[in-house]
């Protein structure tokens, strides 16, 4: 069965300061990889997602993540936090049969964003 | 950017009382899903729904637990006789035949069984 683990679950950065989210999979074949995210009573917005192809993935809101087979890792990364990026994020794995069918989430990384 | 309402926001209910949950998928949208979100825990899936019919549901989703599209544009999650354990967000999502990477979701309804 696939999961994920979310190792950090709740980290605090300065406002312009370098933001890394650790994601770990564990899945028997090639995953399907995303980082969703939720703001205060809002919904799960997909940030991007790793199907195939290069393992570095950029998303929305300068969001980026890198696919490591070798750690069955997913990082998500942003070189330079905002105020607006203080909210709930979660890595998701999917079937890799037909997609996002069936989504299997970590536990979630709360970010809170200091001045 | 088209999305996915649910109502109500925050639902009540009395341990064995029935309750349904709405949502309204994007309009062009063929396959749905429920997850839900116990408070401190992951989202884990429930149900995903097309064509009318059930496609694949979890461990959870037993008897006490249907979903229905009973027009065009709503569907919905019924649980037939509540438990306190299931106090929990639920989320609603879908998303189109072409688009399988993207599921856009809704806000939630936070659900609270006394």
């Amino acid at each position: 069965a696939q999961s994920v683990t979310q190792p950090d679950i709740h980290i605090t950065v300065s406002e312009g300061a370098s933001l890394e989210l650790r994601c770990n999979y564990s899945y028997g074949a090639t995953p399907y990889l995303f980082w969703y995210v939720q703001s205060p009573g809002q919904g799960l917005q997909l940030l991007l997602k790793y199907f195939s192809g290069d393992t570095l993935v950029q998303g929305i809101k300068g969001f980026e993540a890198e696919f490591k087979r070798s750690q069955s890792s997913f990082n998500l990364r942003k070189p330079s936090v905002h105020w607006s990026d203080a909210a709930e994020y979660f890595c998701a794995v999917g079937a890799n049969v037909f997609g996002n069918e069936k989504l299997t989430f970590g536990t979630g990384t709360r970010l809170t964003i200091i001045p | 950017e088209p999305e996915v309402t649910q109502t109500p926001s925050h639902q009540v209910t009395q341990m064995g009382q029935e309750v349904i949950l709405r949502c309204v998928p994007i309009s062009n949208h063929l396959y749905f899903y429920w997850y839900r979100q116990i408070l401190g825990q992951k989202v884990e899936f429930l149900v995903s729904f097309y064509n009318n019919e059930i496609s694949e549901k979890s461990e959870i989703f037993d008897d006490q637990f249907s979903v229905e599209r009973p027009d065009g544009s709503n569907f919905t999650l019924k649980i037939r006789s509540t438990k306190l354990e299931d106090s929990a967000m639920y989320f609603c999502a879908s998303r189109d035949r072409d688009r399988r990477e993207k599921l856009f979701f809704g806000s939630g309804t936070q659900l609270s069984v006394l």
